[in-house]
């Protein structure tokens, strides 16, 4: 099946600092997501991006749909500890069965000791 | 607002022991996902039912089984529990055409 690469695996973040960390697949698909965990929580959508080339912004996150359709990036302006938790980018295909959407492997974004 | 219910929270079960998890939504979402997260493994689907009356396998649905009662909920049970199916299950649901799911708050399994 399709297979989602999610970069870096692992983050520390500096408040104030901007990160970000990006998706890529081998398939093209026709959504891109971006969901964020908090511990003990199940994931939150953050932003959702439907056209290639597509750059959305929701406050201090910012996410593109690639232009090849196989690769999106999220970016967080100005850090703050609330950040933290674990960032999942997911793909959907156009009319996907179920409306199954293929998950990355997750960012998790830890504070600087 | 409760969105996507998920029952229990956590469990500990002996291996060989069965239980269903209950989930239930509130959306009116036509589908429902069952996924497991494991350390450094992602969100990998288990069952899915894109709608009211049917269901079909994900990724990992050995030594699962699944039952969509009606529109509102869909549960997971394993019939005999094993180690190896110590994780945290998480459901979902969505509307018709996409636009990203909802999760409940996740069952936190452990079996010994």
């Amino acid at each position: 099946g399709q297979q989602l690469n999610q970069s870096p695996q692992s983050m520390f973040i500096q408040e104030g600092e901007d990160v970000s960390m990006n998706c890529t697949s081998s398939s093209i698909f026709n959504t891109w997501l971006w969901y964020k965990q908090d511990p003990g929580e199940g994931p939150v959508l953050l932003i959702a991006l439907y056209k290639a080339g597509e750059l959305t912004s929701n406050g201090r996150l910012t996410a593109q749909f690639g232009i090849t359709r196989k690769d999106s990036f999220l970016n967080i302006s100005a850090s703050i500890p609330s950040d933290v938790g674990i960032y999942f980018c997911a793909g959907q295909l156009f009319k996907a069965a179920g409306n199954k959407l293929t998950f990355g492997g997750g960012t998790r974004v830890l504070v600087k000791p | 607002n409760a969105g996507v219910t998920q029952t229990p929270k956590f469990q500990v079960l002996k291996t060989g022991q069965s239980m269903t998890l209950q989930c239930a939504q509130d959306m009116n979402h036509n589908s429902m996902y069952w996924y497991r997260q494991d350390p450094g493994m992602g969100l990998r689907l288990i069952y899915y039912s894109a709608s009211e009356g049917t269901t079909d396998k994900g990724e990992v649905p050995n030594g699962y089984n699944v039952s969509r009662l009606n529109k509102r909920e869909f549960s997971l049970r394993l019939e005999s529990a094993a180690p190896s199916q110590t994780s945290v299950y998480f459901c979902a649901s969505s509307r018709t055409g996409g636009y990203g799911y909802t999760f409940g708050s996740g069952t936190r399994l452990t079996v010994v």
